[in-house]
């Protein structure tokens, strides 16, 4: 069964940084893109990042680009969002998905971890 | 960006109705739109991809469509479908979501 564990959430002013984490399992990792997803409070569904198996290629949501690093351990079955320079508009529940679609060309998310909430205020 | 549009936003229906969400793209997208569930407090859960229904998903469920103009239908609406639908292009980056449609009892 696939598992994505998020942590690193939390309450954080504006200006500061935060490192989010997503423990994956029940599936061979490094073979699969993953990506970060982001709701705001009663807000849709945002995309935010995405990396590919091997860390070699990432791309960003032009909202955080300069901002935010995506980075994943393969040794820990772990991806990582490093969020830098943080404002109230990046606050939102947080989540770290699975992208099945592999060369497909579909980019999607078949397995979501609980999400981790980010508050941005002083 | 391509933008994704879904109407109604919210929709009130009662157990046994079909129910039709409508996602609308601004560019062609061919068939590549997923569609999600996601209920209060909870992840978002894949239902289709394409018309694909995914493992384990009611077949009550389906979806059609291609180019702009795509459809989730509930044949028979059962009491655990209300819930908030998302639809998603799942081709060009970024990704982009539709704002969701509620249905509402």
């Amino acid at each position: 069964e696939v598992q994505l564990v998020e942590s690193g959430g939390g309450l954080v002013q504006p200006g500061g940084s935060l490192r989010l984490s997503c423990a994956a399992s029940g599936f061979t990792f490094s073979s699969d893109w993953m990506h970060w997803v982001r709701q705001a409070p009663g807000k849709g569904l945002v995309w935010v990042s995405r990396i590919n198996g091997d860390g070699s290629m990432t791309n960003y949501a032009d909202s955080v680009k300069g901002r935010v690093t995506i980075s994943r351990d393969n040794a820990k079955n772990t991806v990582y969002l490093q969020m830098n320079s943080l404002r109230a508009e990046d606050t939102a529940v947080y989540y770290c998905a699975r992208d099945p679609g592999g060369s497909s060309g579909w980019f999607y998310f078949d397995s979501w971890g609980q999400g981790t909430l980010v508050t941005v205020s002083s | 960006d391509i933008q994704m549009t879904q109407s109604p936003s919210s929709v009130s229906a009662s157990v046994g109705d079909r129910v039709t969400i409508t996602c609308r793209a601004s560019q062609h997208i061919n068939t590549w739109l997923v569609w999600y569930q996601q209920k209060p407090g909870k992840a978002p859960k894949l239902l289709l991809a394409g018309s694909t229904l995914q493992s384990g998903v009611p077949s009550r469920f389906s979806g059609g469509g291609s180019g702009t103009d795509f459809t989730l239908t509930i044949s028979s609406l059962q009491p655990e479908d209300f819930a908030t639908y998302y639809c998603q292009q799942a081709h060009i980056l970024p990704l982009t979501f539709g704002g969701g449609t509620k249905v509402e009892i």
